[in-house]
């Protein structure tokens, strides 16, 4: 059981250069989010996908666009890649709120990250 | 005023001690609360979640108290290992599916 899945894992990208982080889970977890986590500021939500076909902003969506592909696939893009964008990406997924099999089936899983630098 | 607030540390404890971790949350809607690990470099993982009855596993004890809105985790024997960041995780269920809300961490450093 892989989980949650994201690629790649490291990435040094120059000023304005784009990428596209992806992501996959196989636990037909229907919601799926991008956070990004810098040192004090904890995580943060970039966007989230609440179900397939769905994408919504989170609390710091600027400067990046998200794709939810299918229900497994949740990609993240830097078009235009800038310094304050070094950080370390995490993806997770959680199944949807009163499709849990029980109370504790409403956690969020997250994949290993992605440490991006921008120079 | 954040979602979540924990006290962030760093707790140095040798080994043996016990070690409580505070976090207070903003919002009453919250319906679920969990603790989370997250060790260096690493992602963060679920420790446990956290009931109003209070709930135990092994070491690791955890509280809600909903009407201070209030959780606690409780490390007893403190293990060399037990060294991470200490996440509280809030999740509510918004228009638009869950939302979870995180503290910014705490950080805990076992002492041989």
């Amino acid at each position: 059981n892989a989980g949650v899945t994201q690629t790649p894992k490291f990435q040094v990208l120059k000023t304005g250069q784009s990428m596209t982080l992806q992501c996959a889970q196989d636990m037909n977890h229907n919601s799926m989010y991008w956070y990004r986590q810098d040192p004090g500021m904890g995580l943060r939500l970039i966007y989230y996908s609440a179900s397939e076909g769905t994408t919504d902003k989170g609390e710091v969506p600027n400067g990046y666009n998200v794709s939810r592909l299918n229900k497994r696939e949740f990609s993240l893009r830097l078009e235009s890649a800038a310094p304050s964008q070094t950080s370390v990406y995490f993806c997770a997924s959680s199944e949807a709120p009163g499709l849990a099999s029980s109370s504790g089936a409403n956690v969020l899983t997250f994949g290993a990250g992605s440490r991006l630098t921008v120079l | 005023r954040k979602e979540v607030e924990q006290d962030p540390g760093p707790f140095n404890v040798p080994e043996g001690a016990t070690v409580a971790f505070n976090c207070t949350y903003s919002n009453s809607a919250s319906q679920s609360f969990f603790w989370y690990r997250q060790d260096c470099r690493k992602e963060p993982k679920l420790l446990m979640s956290v009931y109003s009855s209070g709930n135990e596993d092994g070491r690791f004890t955890a509280q809600l108290n909903r009407a201070s809105q209030y959780i606690s985790l409780l490390i007893r024997d403190s293990k060399l290992s037990d060294s991470a960041t200490y996440l509280c995780v809030v999740r509510r269920v918004a228009r638009t599916g869950n939302q979870f809300y995180f503290g910014t961490g705490t950080s805990l450093t076992v002492i041989p």
